[in-house]
């Protein structure tokens, strides 16, 4: 019932891209992506729904492929501040019981 | 400011002792959460509430217990029978989500707690 994210975890220099995969074994209603800085609380970015997409930050974007049950977070341009863990959540239908992914820890180096 | 408060941000007790986390939001949100955050892993929800007084158990409710008397607070008590309760307990709320509407969840800074 836990999404499954890939990878684990990545290295980027300032300026290059990832992208950061979220895959369920259930059909999706929604997905959510946060992410964490350590010992801190998780910060939303966006939430995409099953049919549409809906805006998240600049040069941070998504994807939802309903029929591969996957999102995908595309980070553009990679800065410094991105750095952080990212996590995807996902629930199968409105108001029913949310599931956080593993994580996928991001750090961007100079 | 609107937001969601926990204390303590550290916390330690001995073994066999019941603790109690606490979580206020002032954001007037009718859902409430908690989860558990492990090294290297992800949150995993504990309870969850979508109105006061009512709440139902998340895939690990086993040793924790919580109320709702109010709108604001959703108290989490860690009980002696919680086999390994060393974690990062974090708290969040939301407005209900409507047919068709999805919502974000606002996130407390957390509290970690260390059983000695």
């Amino acid at each position: 019932q836990q999404p499954v994210q890939s990878p684990q975890a990545v290295i980027l220099r300032e300026g290059e891209d990832a992208v950061i995969n979220c895959s369920s074994s259930k059909a999706l209603y929604s997905v959510h992506w946060y992410r964490q800085k350590h010992g801190e609380a998780p910060v939303f970015l966006m939430i995409l729904l099953k049919g549409g997409e809906q805006k998240g930050h600049e040069k941070i974007s998504a994807s939802f492929n309903e029929k591969k049950q996957q999102s995908s977070l595309y980070l553009t341009a990679s800065q410094l501040s991105y750095s952080g863990t990212y996590f995807c959540g996902t629930e199968w239908a409105t108001g029913n019981q949310f599931y956080f992914g593993t994580g996928t820890s991001l750090t961007v180096i100079p | 400011d609107g937001g969601i408060t926990q204390s303590p941000k550290y916390l330690f007790r001995k073994e066999g002792q019941n603790v109690t986390l606490s979580c206020e939001q002032n954001l007037n949100h009718d859902a409430m959460y908690w989860y558990r955050q492990d090294p290297g892993q992800g949150l995993r929800l504990i309870y969850y509430s979508q109105i006061v007084n009512d709440f139902q158990k998340g895939d690990i409710a086993e040793g924790y217990s919580v109320s709702r008397e109010k709108k604001e607070s959703f108290p989490l008590t860690v009980t002696s029978a919680q086999k390994n309760p060393t974690a990062f307990y974090l708290c969040a709320s939301s407005i209900p989500g409507l047919a068709g509407l999805s919502v974000e969840q606002f996130f407390g800074p957390g509290t970690r707690l260390t059983v000695l």
